[in-house]
């Protein structure tokens, strides 16, 4: 089955405890990318990926980093989390450029105490 | 600021009835259009696109795009119970797609 794999589904983690979200895609997609939602604030993004080795940041990318060393692969990296950082996390891929939606993952939610 | 207007209701529509939701976005430059589904604590789904001006239609959906008003929408004929969800507007160019805020609409039965 075609499909963006994150884990864990659900995180709870103290202030400053660095933390990996991994993502993973089975469908050979060139561009990925990590979302964050809150309430009233909609889908954002923090990075995302164009290939193996080129990444970018999006919007809100302070507080976090990302790796593509495979294709397949995206993991978020808290370095040191924040309660701030307390959100919705997707990853989701797409084929390539402005002509492709992305599918997403099926979501990571993350509490910082 | 590039932008992606939703209104973000609820729209209440009665079950059978169409369903219309609007989007408005800032980039003339934009290229490629999305609609996505959200169910309450669940990934979106990608549930149309559209490139062209005019209307594209797949099943009950209809999405239709006036690039010279900026102007994206979905049409949902025959509502069901099952459409109740939160609709995100999506607008791509280049690298970047910037997610409207979404349209939560409830299908009452």
């Amino acid at each position: 089955e075609a499909q963006v794999t994150q884990n864990p589904r659900y995180l709870i983690t103290v202030t400053g405890k660095k933390l990996t979200v991994t993502c993973s895609q089975n469908m050979n997609h060139e561009y990925m990318s990590w979302y964050r939602q809150d309430p009233g604030l909609g889908l954002r993004q923090i990075y995302y990926s164009m290939n193996v080795e080129v990444t970018d940041k999006g919007d809100v990318p302070e507080g976090y980093k990302v790796s593509r060393k495979e294709k397949r692969n995206f993991p978020l990296i808290l370095e040191s989390p924040s309660p701030n950082q307390t959100s919705l996390y997707f990853c989701a891929s797409k084929l390539g450029t402005s002509l492709y939606g992305y599918t997403f993952g099926s979501g990571t939610r993350l509490t910082v105490v | 600021q590039k932008e992606v207007e939703q209104n973000s209701g609820p729209l209440s529509v009665p079950e059978g009835a169409i369903a219309s939701l609007n989007c408005t976005y800032s980039d003339r430059g934009s290229q490629s259009f999305f609609w996505y589904r959200q169910y309450s604590g669940k990934s979106p789904e990608l549930i149309m696109f559209i490139y062209s001006n005019g209307d594209k239609e797949d099943g009950r959906f209809t999405a239709q795009l006036n690039k010279a008003s900026q102007y994206v929408s979905l049409l949902i004929r025959d509502s069901q119970p099952s459409d109740s969800a939160t609709y995100l507007c999506a607008v791509s160019r280049d690298d970047k797609i910037i997610f409207g805020k979404g349209t939560r609409l409830h299908i009452l039965p």
